[in-house]
């Protein structure tokens, strides 16, 4: 089984609907991340929690909301989705560690959500 | 801000060739610099990491040297293979920073 598994992993909607991706961790990790992915422009951070209840904004938040319902759950929602939130999402891992050792991050496998 | 650039893709090449793949970076300070790669269908995966100017990652054949004064972290690999097909990103990240920012990826293609 992987590690981090996210679901759905392929989700079309239309415009307006709300969505929800949800993810899941074996690895016993306190911080949990959500990533997007658009072509040429690698991974951007939308959301990212270092426990359950610390969660933060990162890069491009807007238009995205997310819960951490336990350690090892972290879901995150489009409230209202637009067709430029088209694109694949991951969620990934990573533990505490010293930032000297550069602690490793585990993605999941990504959900493709399309907007139409 | 910090960021990443990477030389675009796709790159092609054929199997036992020499490869590399460039990567710059700007920061302020001492990041820690990795390598990720994605092969078809999959999440990303940790290549190789340097945490420390002159440093050298190494995993599964490929290296990457850690160069303060250029501020580089190009992925080299002697001899290429097809299974080595995938999307390759490079990484920066910074003390005091909570995650990772990535490169936009580079597609590597090897042909048999």
């Amino acid at each position: 089984d992987a590690d981090v598994t996210q679901t759905p992993r392929n989700r079309i909607t239309k415009t307006g609907k709300r969505i929800m991706l949800e993810c899941s961790q074996t690895k016993g990790h306190d911080r949990m991340y959500w990533y997007r992915q658009d072509p040429g422009l690698g991974l951007r951070l939308i959301y990212y929690s270092f426990d359950v209840k610390d969660i933060n904004k990162g890069e491009i938040s807007d238009g995205y909301s997310v819960s951490r319902q336990a350690q090892a759950k972290f879901s995150l929602s489009l409230e209202s989705a637009i067709p430029n939130q088209t694109a694949l999402y991951f969620c990934a891992t990573s533990d505490g560690g010293d930032f000297h050792s550069g602690n490793t991050i585990y993605f999941g496998e990504g959900s493709w959500l399309t907007v139409v | 801000g910090d960021s990443v650039t990477q030389m675009e893709g796709p790159v092609t090449l054929s199997e036992e060739a020499f490869l590399t793949i460039n990567c710059t970076y700007t920061a302020t300070g001492y990041p820690s610099l990795f390598w990720y790669v994605q092969y078809p269908g999959e999440g990303l995966q940790l290549l190789l990491k340097a945490t420390k100017a002159d440093d050298k990652g190494s995993n599964k054949g490929f290296e990457a040297t850690y160069r303060k004064e250029t501020t580089s972290f190009h992925l080299e690999k002697g001899s290429v293979q097809v299974s080595d097909s995938a999307v390759y990103f490079c990484a920066l990240k910074k003390a005091g920073r909570r995650a990772l920012t990535f490169g936009s990826g580079t597609r590597l293609q090897v042909q048999p």
